[in-house]
């Protein structure tokens, strides 16, 4: 079954909110984990990693947080803008090989 | 560089078809991957491969077939199409000493009639 999952299917905020997209994963023993965005009609693109021994790290307008405690992982995007509306998906790294998807998050921008 | 590339971006296959799906990487990575995305799921993985002249079975692999003859490319094949094989499929490949991130072809939208 997954073993990583997302809390919402779905997402919609207002031009320039900041946006949250959550993600929890059920493997302790996984020790990467990424994000990708993917807009209609196109394959995944990477947008930040981040390795287990970190907590926090951040891109442009990306952050990504990761809590071991309770194996959640977060991804914080700022001032969102219409052209971040996409389907956003976490994945995990268990075998050194195998990235496990969830099911994503669409999130829509509003103007 | 053209990244990974994917033969053909569309098919229309009838049951018990057969076909072959290309996909071809020009950043000499060691790793690539061959996914399936259904609606409201992740990708899923099918099978991949870690070098020239290996594969390894993934989530899905029943039904499909796949050969890494050369290490640019990677193929997967559908022996006798079926429709729950309805789906897109996407080619990714990545480095083999990490980071693990993978680079993700454009798509092929299959479906089988």
């Amino acid at each position: 079954g997954e073993s990583v999952g997302l809390h919402l299917p779905t997402l919609s905020v207002q031009e320039g909110d900041n946006s949250i997209i959550n993600c929890a994963y059920s493997n302790s023993a996984s020790d990467y984990f990424i994000w990708y965005k993917q807009e209609s009609g196109k394959g995944p693109q990477f947008i930040i990693d981040i390795r287990s021994n970190m907590d926090k790290r951040q891109g442009q307008r990306v952050t990504v947080l990761l809590n071991k405690t309770v194996k959640h992982l977060s991804l914080q995007i700022a001032a969102t803008q219409p052209g971040d509306s996409a389907v956003y998906f976490c994945a995990e790294n268990q075998a050194g090989t195998a990235l496990i998807f969830g099911k994503g998050t669409t999130l829509s921008v509003s103007s | 560089n053209a990244g990974v590339t994917q033969t053909p971006k569309f098919r229309v296959l009838k049951t018990g078809q057969s076909m072959t799906l290309l996909c071809a990487q020009d950043m000499n990575h060691e790793y690539m991957y061959w996914y399936r995305q259904d609606p409201g799921m992740g990708l899923r993985l099918i099978h991949y491969s870690v070098g020239e002249g290996t594969t390894a079975k993934g989530e899905v692999p029943d039904g499909y077939n796949v050969s890494r003859l050369k290490k640019q490319n990677f193929l997967l094949g559908l022996e006798s199409a079926a429709p729950s094989q309805t789906s897109v499929y996407f080619c990714a490949s990545s480095w083999r000493e990490g980071p693990y991130e993978q680079y993700f072809g454009p798509g092929t939208r299959l479906t089988v009639t």
